[in-house]
């Protein structure tokens, strides 16, 4: 089975630009969680969507949203850019929510905020 | 609210050695998961382990063990004759069972292995 796919790898951005990050899960899998990594906060929550509705998010402001698809695959954006924003995006599939399953991660996307 | 805290921020062995990766969680809750997830350079994370707060059977694979002990709250992690290649950081994590796939992160421990 294929593993979870992130593209693209790498984004240059200017502040105030906005950003579309994409997730591609494992097949079969229909959940699809958001985690941003940088070395001051480490790895931190954004958030889930399970069946297309979001189930979860973490405490970040409103430029950060996301969707996912019927298929699964999800998409985050980020608005507005801010030289903050600049991180490892992460992306992890699991079978089900709950909080139960395992969760795979994606390769992540390095944002960089200029 | 959880918590995780992995004290060793770096740690640095010569290769054969043994070495063990401490994890600390808090939560009220009486059911959750705990994790070990491996970093390597290249970014991804990648998993290692789930114990569910009902399993404190200890657990060996190949050269790696871990040992949950909820007395102490600790799910610490062995590395048995280290390698070069077992160089990354390593992140404990945890999940509540509260509707939604969220996991809590401690701030990792990046393992150096020298030849």
């Amino acid at each position: 089975k294929a593993g979870v796919t992130q593209t693209p790898r790498y984004l240059i951005k200017t502040r105030g630009q906005q950003v579309t990050l994409s997730c591609s899960p494992i097949s079969g899998h229909r959940s699809v969680s958001w985690y941003q990594q940088t070395p001051g906060q480490g790895l931190q929550f954004l958030f889930e969507y399970f069946s297309e509705t979001q189930r979860n998010k973490g405490n970040f402001p409103g430029r950060f949203s996301g969707r996912q698809f019927s298929n699964s695959r999800s998409e985050m954006n980020v608005s507005t850019l801010e030289l903050g924003d600049s991180a490892l995006y992460l992306c992890a599939s699991s079978l089900a929510t709950g909080g139960a399953d395992t969760q795979y991660f994606g390769p992540g996307t390095r944002l960089t905020v200029l | 609210a959880q918590k995780v805290t992995q004290a060793q921020t770096e740690i640095s062995v010569v290769e054969k050695e043994d070495v063990t990766l401490d994890c600390v969680y808090e939560t009220r809750d009486t059911t959750y998961y705990l994790f070990w997830y491996k970093q390597p350079p290249s970014g991804e994370l990648v998993f290692l382990i789930r114990r569910n707060s009902f399993d404190e059977q200890n657990e060996i694979s190949g050269r790696y063990s871990w040992n949950f002990q909820k007395s102490t709250s600790s799910f610490n992690f062995t590395i048995t004759a280290s390698q070069v290649v077992d160089s990354a950081v390593y992140f404990c994590a945890l999940s509540i069972i509260q509707g939604a796939q969220k996991l809590v992160f401690g701030q990792g421990t990046r393992l150096t292995i020298n030849p």
